[in-house]
């Protein structure tokens, strides 16, 4: 149980385009979600924290504007990083809390890795 | 000074030997603690969880937490090559409705 998917796992764009990553809850309803990046060989960066049905509280210096987070469902919900460029390049990834749990309980997706050139 | 202070090694053990991974934190509000293992371009996957001071044991996994030297441990007993990865304490409470990460320790457990 508690199985987080991400999509895609792996994506190339060009500069200046918008890729959209999708975090799914595949057996439990998630109502908190939470977005990461992870650079190489360093630990995760919480980007946000979107909540279903509500606007995201985004982390102090990542831009809401470039970093589109819609959590519409209690099992989905998705990053579009806007006007990519190479320094968005990065590992994103998604974790969920099943509802009526404590936020302690986080379970992570697999990642997807975005390269932009 | 970080929140949270993980070594980050990395730490290279022979297979079977115990393996004790430790972090440091500095806010005493921290009640729930967390540690994470991820392998390389994988997302982390929850090893292991305690509430407040303790000790919890899961298999070859004991995760102790002290809370009055603000000190949390992982032990990993008989190592094994595939529990080579990056492990992760993480931690919340005192008002954060968000985890804390440690930095990550690098394991490698080598035949």
């Amino acid at each position: 149980g508690a199985v987080v998917s991400q999509h895609p796992s792996w994506v190339i764009c060009k500069s200046g385009t918008s890729v959209k990553i999708e975090c799914r809850s595949l057996d439990f309803q998630a109502t908190t979600m939470f977005w990461y990046r992870q650079f190489p060989k360093q630990s995760l960066m919480l980007m946000a924290t979107s909540n279903e049905g509500s606007k995201a509280t985004y982390e102090q210096g990542v831009e809401k504007d470039k970093f589109l987070i819609n959590h519409a469902s209690l099992t989905l919900s998705t990053l579009t990083v806007t006007s990519a460029h190479p320094e968005d390049s990065s590992f994103y990834i998604c974790s969920a809390t099943p509802a009526g749990q404590g936020l302690y309980e986080q379970y992570f997706g697999p990642g997807t890795r975005l390269t932009v050139t | 000074q970080k929140e949270v202070e993980q070594d980050p090694g990395p730490l290279s053990v022979p297979e079977g030997a115990i393996v004790s991974l430790n972090c440091t934190y500095s806010n005493s509000a921290f009640q729930y603690f967390m540690w994470y293992r991820q392998y390389s371009r994988k997302g982390p996957e929850l090893l292991m969880y305690t509430y407040s001071s303790g000790n919890k044991e899961d298999g070859r996994f004991t995760a102790q937490v002290d809370k009055s030297s603000k000190y949390i441990s992982l032990f990993i007993r008989d190592s094994q090559p595939s529990d080579s990865a990056t492990y992760l304490c993480a931690m919340r409470g005192g008002g954060y409705n968000k985890l804390i990460f440690g930095a990550g320790t690098r394991l490698a457990v080598h035949p």
